[in-house]
């Protein structure tokens, strides 16, 4: 899996858009974009993935650069239940094993 | 909606006692994963199974093995625990695919502590 880096934390205000950017530039064809979180005290949640384009659901948008080695997670409106440790994972496949870097904080102040 | 449940949210166990921790899905997934958690270090995956009875070793199996009997269930054992070995551990399963479509999902963990 291609090396993903991520800005160790980063601060957002309530009710404003959260961008979360994400280095891949190593990222190969075939391998996905994956978001992932951590709430503290819980297991992992899946938020979004992505191949070339850009992609939206009920939680946030991924936005992938045109080169693919780079892209940006969007929480539209944060709250302060988005407080969360925030990872950038790119994989072939979920199906295969995940690997986790050390994410980004991400703390949503009032 | 994808339940992954684990047997227990903490355990205490001294050095030198077999430890197993359970975990159960109930989608019919057939890929499941252990991993461990810690401070600055991440996930790491321990081993995973994409079947019944089928094992792969991850990137830290060392100290640890797992068994899958039936499909729901994937379980991790701790042969001898050792203090090294406190962590949070997290079961996740997933669909098997060869494509990118197929998202794991996570349970609550399991926060295991050798004495």
């Amino acid at each position: 899996d291609a090396k993903t880096t991520q800005p160790t934390s980063m601060d957002c205000a309530e009710g404003r858009a959260a961008n979360l950017p994400c280095n891949h530039s190593t990222i190969s064809g075939n391998e996905y974009v994956y978001w992932y979180r951590q709430i503290h005290s819980q297991g992992p949640q899946y938020i979004i993935h992505g191949l070339k384009n850009n992609e939206t659901n009920e939680m946030a948008s991924l936005i992938i650069t045109e080169d693919r080695k780079s892209s940006t997670l969007i929480l539209p409106h944060a709250t302060l239940r988005d407080t969360a440790v925030y990872y950038c994972i790119a994989s072939k496949a979920a199906g295969n094993k995940l690997t986790f870097g050390g994410g980004t904080r991400v703390l949503v102040k009032p | 909606d994808v339940k992954v449940t684990q047997s227990s949210r903490y355990l205490v166990k001294r050095t030198g006692e077999k430890v197993f921790l359970e975990c159960v899905q109930d989608m019919d997934h057939e890929n499941m994963f252990w991993y461990r958690q810690d401070p600055g270090l991440g996930l790491r995956l321990i081993y995973f199974s994409y079947d019944v009875k089928m094992k792969e070793k991850g990137d830290i199996p060392e100290g640890y093995s797992v068994s899958r009997e039936k499909k729901e269930r994937f379980s991790l054992i701790l042969e001898s625990a050792s203090t090294n070995q406190t962590s949070m551990y997290l079961c996740a399963s997933s669909l098997l695919g060869l494509a990118g479509d197929n998202e794991q999902f996570f349970g609550p963990g399991t926060r295991l502590t050798v004495l």
